[in-house]
């Protein structure tokens, strides 16, 4: 079962408009982080935020943990066409045996 | 410092043939993890070796196996495929934990007819 939940499932947007992407989570976590996939292809680590954290910052990406409401956004400003693609969010468990993925979320920008 | 090198890229398989997937790390990584990706059931933990050794394993069935060798380079294999064993499978290393930062390889794609 998945421990994240990503939303929306898919988002198209314009080039230049902002993308923001949630995350939802279920049990106590060390850290949450971000990832980005293009078709077929691997997993590119973005950012990782610690449960002690709150937001953080990286380039164009602005992520925010909550952890009282077991929740996590992705923010990417000013996006371009090299956006799209599908982004995961992985959380490990304090029991921390191991990264759990949630389901994506398909990034469209259109030029 | 060359990436996760995962190989073959393509697979091609019938039912119950079995299939060996290959996944060199990082050099320095010791830790690698297997994640199955399937557009039903996104990424599924498979299992993660250590310093040759399993650490942790999702829920697979016993089809499922792999290994680490000394140099950290991981094999796993996948016996009596089914149908439903298609999928991209992703390797992915960490300089000692599994819940570190990840770095993925490609992938192979393996499709079972």
């Amino acid at each position: 079962s998945q421990q994240g939940e990503e939303d929306p499932q898919a988002l198209s947007i314009q080039e230049g408009e902002n993308a923001t992407m949630n995350c939802s989570y279920k049990t106590s976590i060390n850290n949450l982080q971000w990832y980005r996939q293009n078709s077929g292809r691997g997993l590119v680590h973005l950012i990782l935020i610690r449960s002690n954290e709150r937001e953080k910052h990286s380039g164009r990406l602005r992520v925010t943990l909550d952890t009282s409401k077991k929740s996590s956004s992705l923010l990417i400003t000013a996006s371009r066409a090299a956006d799209t693609a599908s982004y995961f969010c992985a959380t490990e468990e304090t029991s921390g045996s191991r990264l759990t993925f949630g389901e994506g979320t398909q990034l469209t920008v259109n030029p | 410092k060359a990436g996760v090198t995962q190989t073959p890229r393509y697979l091609i398989k019938t039912r119950g043939q079995q299939v060996t997937l290959s996944c060199s790390p990082i050099s320095g990584h010791r830790s690698v993890s297997w994640y199955q990706q399937t557009p039903g059931q996104g990424l599924q933990f498979l299992f993660e070796y250590f310093s040759e050794t399993q650490r942790n394993k999702g829920n697979f069935p016993g089809r499922f196996s792999g290994r680490q060798f000394s140099n950290s380079r991981s094999e796993m294999n996948v016996s009596t495929l089914e149908l439903g064993d298609s999928a991209l499978y992703l390797c992915a290393s960490s300089l000692d934990w599994v819940g570190e930062k990840l770095f993925f390889g490609s992938g192979t794609q393996l499709s079972v007819l």
